[in-house]
């Protein structure tokens, strides 16, 4: 069965502290491995889609990796407008059609 | 561009009760899943729908059903609540060609 799995659940840095989230995926065939950030009270914000490993992409603080296994989220000198929850997703193969699973989500606190 | 719309915003409903909820999804996109969120077991994938047909489905019970009108609205119905099914519920459109997924604001139902 497709499996998503994010760690750590919480994370809470200072400032301008760099750091990963990690997300492990269990999946027949990748299709896609997607990011969303998600503020409280609101849906899930798309960030990124990852397709093949070795696959990166960047969006101001953020990087996202992939690996055949992983895919980690970089945060750079983050700042506070960055907490938020951070969910990672895959959709299996064949097609566009397939369903997208999504992990639990890391919980990322920045502290002035 | 309106974005994708759910209502209510806000539900309480005691055991044994049903419920519906809507989403209107962006304009142009045919594709409507929806996700139960709770704080133990993360996005959960419910079901999706394309073109009035349920094209994918979740591990829940019977009780979770839904619909999607010729509009591509859909809607959602739980029927016998339980104490359990209060989450906040995700609806989330997309283009089907684009597997970026779009996401309401969700309906936050408290069974009591």
């Amino acid at each position: 069965e497709d499996q998503v799995t994010q760690s750590p659940e919480a994370l809470r840095l200072q400032e301008g502290e760099s750091s990963s989230l990690n997300c492990s995926y269990t999946v027949s065939g990748l299709r896609g491995l997607f990011w969303y950030r998600q503020d409280p009270g609101k849906g899930p914000e798309f960030l990124f889609t990852l397709y093949s490993a070795g696959e990166e992409k960047e969006k101001e603080r953020l990087k996202a990796t992939l690996t055949k296994k992983e895919s980690f989220l970089h945060i750079t000198a983050p700042k506070p407008e960055d907490s938020a929850t951070y969910l990672c997703a895959v959709q299996a193969m064949p097609s566009s059609a397939s369903k997208i699973i999504f992990g639990s989500g890391t919980r990322l606190s920045i502290r002035p | 561009k309106a974005g994708v719309t759910q209502t209510p915003r806000y539900l309480i409903k005691t055991r044994g009760q049903q419920v519906t909820l809507s989403c209107s999804p962006i304009s142009g996109h045919r594709s409507v899943s929806w996700y139960q969120q709770t704080p133990g077991q993360g996005l959960q994938f419910l079901f999706e729908y394309f073109s009035e047909t349920q094209r994918n489905k979740g591990n829940f019970p019977g009780r979770f059903s839904g619909r999607q009108f010729s509009n591509s609205r859909s809607e959602m119905n739980v029927s016998t609540l339980e104490l359990g099914d209060s989450a906040l519920y995700l609806c989330a459109s997309r283009n089907p060609a684009d597997e970026k997924l779009f996401f309401g604001s969700g309906t936050q139902l408290s069974v009591l």
